[in-house]
Formats: C-alpha cells, structure tokens, sequence
C-alpha cells in the first residue's frame, strides 16, 4: 500500500525548544491530518488540513498542507514534558477523507 | 476518544487459534476499521466497512476476517493463518474525521 515518509524518526529536546516534524509522499493527498499517540491508547487528532497551502494551528502545534499537496509539517513551539508522545501523519487521497495512509510516526521525548 | 470501545485491553493466546478482538461504537458512525500497529511503524490499514453488512480489505487483510452485522459493532478475527499476529490492534470510526478505540494488545503465546 502506499506510504508516507515521515521524519525524523525521534528527537529528543530540552523543555522550552520548539519542534519540527515533516511527511512527505510521492503521490498527491487531498487531506493532511496529524495525531499524537500517548502509550497504550489510540491516537488522538491533533489538526486537519483539508486545502493545499493552509496553515492551521492549534494553540501551540501549528500544521501546514504543502502547495504541492505531497507534503505536510508540524511545528510544536516551545516544548513541555507533556508533548512527550509518538506524532503520525496521515493523507487520504480520497474527498471524504475515508482511507487513511499512515506515517511510520515521529517518537518525542522532551527532558525537563 | 470516547464512543468506541475496545476489549479486552490485552489478550493472550496459543499459537493457532483463533481469536477475536471486539470494537463496540456509540456515535453512530457508519464507517469502521481496523488498523494493526507494529512497534515503530504507522498504522497499516487491515480491513475497513462503509455500511453495515459490507466490508472491503485493506492492505493487509491477510489471516484475518471480519463482519458487521450491526452498525455499532465491527469484530476482527486474527486467524490461525495469520503468520504474526503478536501486535497492537486499533479499531476507528468515521465521523467528519477518524475516531479511535484505546487498542487491543494481542500477544501470541
């Protein structure tokens, strides 16, 4: 199945620093989202960007959909120790956004 | 989220059985799925149902099996042919965007 690129894997920072995290793929995407999944649970949403170029954010987290429509970025401003957690993009190539192509996830760990 | 319901929350079983992992949802969301997750992976997509009393494959269908009989219900059977099963299981709904479950740990003894 298709695959989306997601980078880097981990990063590993100090409480305060801000963060980037990018997908990219070979293919178009209609919708960009990114989720954020905590240990043991299933992945919460974090943003959706349904528009190529929208910038979209969400108190600290800010989100980006490529003008190319084959990428997407996450930007985490000014990090805590709760943000610790794995980050995914997902795409869907579909308008009603049902089939969802997963990254392989962006592992946090911020230190105090 | 809340509204899906997945049990057990870990799950042990002998190499070649079958079992089944439940995924019970409230929203009344018409769309289901279920997604297998690897450490250090994404989510692969396992099969996936837009309407009760239909379902179509995913990319990773399988050794696995499926049915929707009700639309709060979605049940996934990881079979015996299933080569390795020992994973993390996320069902999900669709409601605007995809809603998920907390997950099944399966481990095979």
């Amino acid at each position: 199945g298709q695959q989306l690129n997601q980078s880097p894997q981990s990063m590993f920072i100090q409480e305060g620093e801000d963060v980037s995290m990018n997908c990219t793929s070979s293919s178009i995407f209609n919708t960009w989202l990114w989720y954020k999944q905590d240990p043991g649970e299933g992945p919460v949403l974090l943003i959706a960007l349904y528009k190529a170029g929208e910038l979209t954010s969400n108190g600290r987290l800010t989100a980006q959909f490529g003008i190319t429509r084959k990428d997407s970025f996450l930007n985490i401003s000014a990090s805590i120790p709760s943000d610790v957690g794995i980050y995914f993009c997902a795409g869907s190539q579909e308008t009603s956004g049902s089939r969802l192509t997963f990254g392989e996830g962006t592992q946090l760990t911020v230190n105090p | 989220d809340g509204g899906i319901t997945q049990s057990p929350k870990y799950l042990f079983r002998k190499e070649g059985q079958n079992v089944t992992l439940s995924c019970e949802q409230n929203l009344n969301h018409d769309a289901m799925y279920w997604y297998r997750q690897d450490p250090g992976q994404g989510l692969r997509l396992i099969y996936y149902s837009q309407i009760v009393n239909d379902f179509q494959k995913g990319d990773i269908a399988e050794g696995y099996s499926v049915s929707r009989e009700k639309k709060e219900s979605f049940p996934l059977t990881v079979t015996s042919a299933q080569k390795n099963p020992t994973a993390f299981y996320l069902c999900a709904t669709l409601g605007g965007r995809q809603h998920f479950g907390d997950g099944t740990r399966l481990s095979i003894l």
